[in-house]
């Protein structure tokens, strides 16, 4: 069956410029999620979806970062002014049921390769 | 809070021999815990994960995990490695009742890289 998907799979951008990336979650996942993997830092946590609404965005870095998700399914993660230290590969997760509880196994997406140059 | 370290950044080992990849946590009551794998260019995938019950958890490729309460500790392994075991292992945690202020996201370790040489 489809993965969680992601797009663009590589992005090299110019500092300065906004991007936009994009993450399509497995159909009927309630949770999303946004992580950073940069080289030897492991996954950063940067905002949590429970369908549209973002109850834990305390990972963003900064204002320079957002996020939205629509109809309890895409979402697409916004870096404005993007900066060298920006770079990095950027994962997206699904799993079939909110945090409250029951803690379901992740799905993660092929991420997103951000380069600022 | 909670927290997990994976206080090898690579292990190394032969084809055959046993592998162990090593995870320690914190949480402030009783922890839920996983282990995901990352190949080159890969997305992590899911491998196992202890939410209560028995101790030792089997999970997928043949790897099993044992879940240790007085050492904090939830320990990859596998009896015999393959070199296409070859991957970044990450440990995540969450507790299981954050209370007030906590986080019902998991935790992350920095990841292991597992070399398994031929």
């Amino acid at each position: 069956g489809a993965g969680v998907s992601q797009s663009p799979s590589n992005k090299v951008t110019e500092k300065g410029k906004d991007v936009e990336l994009r993450c399509d979650p497995i159909s009927g996942h309630t949770a999303l999620y946004w992580y950073r993997q940069s080289l030897g830092q492991g996954l950063e946590f940067l905002i949590y979806f429970q369908g549209n609404s973002a109850p834990d965005k305390s990972g963003l870095p900064s204002d320079r970062f957002s996020a939205e998700r629509t109809g309890g399914s895409v979402s697409t993660l916004t870096i404005q002014r993007t900066q060298q230290e920006d770079s990095a590969v950027y994962l997206c997760a699904s799993s079939a049921a909110g945090t409250g509880f029951y803690p379901a196994e992740q799905y993660f997406g092929p991420g997103t390769r951000l380069t600022v140059t | 809070a909670q927290s997990v370290a994976q206080p090898e950044d690579q292990v190394n080992v032969a084809e055959g021999n046993p592998l162990t990849v090593k995870c320690t946590y914190s949480v402030s009551g009783n922890p839920y815990l996983f282990w995901y794998v990352q190949y080159p260019n890969r997305g992590l995938q899911f491998l196992l994960k202890y939410i209560t019950g028995d101790n030792l958890v089997k999970g997928s490729y043949g790897f099993e995990a044992e879940f240790n309460k007085s050492q904090t500790s939830f320990h990859l392994k596998k009896p015999s490695a393959l070199v296409s075991d070859s991957a970044l292992y990450f440990c995540a945690v969450r507790d299981m009742s954050p209370g007030p202020g906590g986080s019902y996201i998991p935790t992350f370790g920095r990841g292991t890289s597992l070399i398994v040489h031929p």
